[in-house]
């Protein structure tokens, strides 16, 4: 069964730690993004990778690291610089590749982590 | 970073009656997503749009690209309960632009 699995559902953790969230993908995609989800804010892009052991910062990067060096997998890592952890952390994939078809950008999502900080 | 007008915000409607949301941009787009999110779960791609003017339906859902590439509407048929939860649409702005902008969603409430 292909899909994006995140892990752990839930996650708790005390301020001023640094909190790494995973996010595995089997569909072979090769571009992959995390969002932060917040009520009544919608999707915020933080990070994307098109590609291995390349990825861009997106509109909310500041207190958050990633690394892409399996094709599969797309770590997120939540620093204690980051002031307002406390989310609900989606990762998705899309196809992208080359050459590039009108389905290349579809982004499919993982189930979620929600990290709470205290 | 930029967002979609989506509107409304939110509906509470009977079993039945059928169901209409928008998404509007000052830009141009050249892809149009329409997901639904149950609560605590990560957003389903529900349909994607292409063409100014395409209609696309899956199931009891339409979807339609506007004319002026600004705007795209979700109609839902004949709302059953499990079409609660909130609906988002995001577009992509043309070339080899990969990120979405979104909407802030619709929240969908079906009253039995």
């Amino acid at each position: 069964d292909g899909g994006i699995t995140q892990s752990p559902k839930y996650l708790f953790r005390k301020e001023g730690q640094n909190v790494t969230l995973s996010c595995e993908q089997n569909l072979n995609h090769d571009a992959m993004y995390w969002y932060r989800q917040d009520p009544g804010q919608g999707l915020r892009l933080i990070y994307y990778s098109q590609i291995v052991n390349d990825f861009q910062k997106g509109d909310i990067a500041e207190g958050y690291s990633v690394s892409r060096e399996k094709k599969e997998s797309f770590p997120l890592t939540v620093t204690s610089a980051q002031k307002n952890p406390t989310a609900f952390y989606l990762c998705a994939s899309s196809i992208d590749g080359r050459p590039l078809a009108t389905s290349s950008y579809e982004q499919y999502f993982g189930p979620g982590t929600r990290l709470t900080v205290t | 970073g930029q967002q979609l007008n989506q509107s409304p915000q939110s509906m509470f409607i009977q079993e039945g009656e059928d169901v209409s949301m928008n998404c509007t941009s000052s830009s141009i787009f050249n892809t149009w997503l329409w997901y639904k999110q149950d609560p605590g779960e990560g957003p389903v791609l529900l349909i994607a749009l292409y063409k100014a003017g395409e209609l696309t339906s899956n199931g009891r859902l339409t979807a339609q690209f506007g004319i002026t590439r600004k705007d795209s509407f979700l109609n839902i048929s004949a709302s059953i309960p499990s079409d609660v939860g909130i609906y988002f649409c995001a577009g992509r702005l043309g070339g080899n632009n990969r990120k979405l902008i979104w909407g802030l969603g619709t929240s969908l409430a079906v009253n039995p």
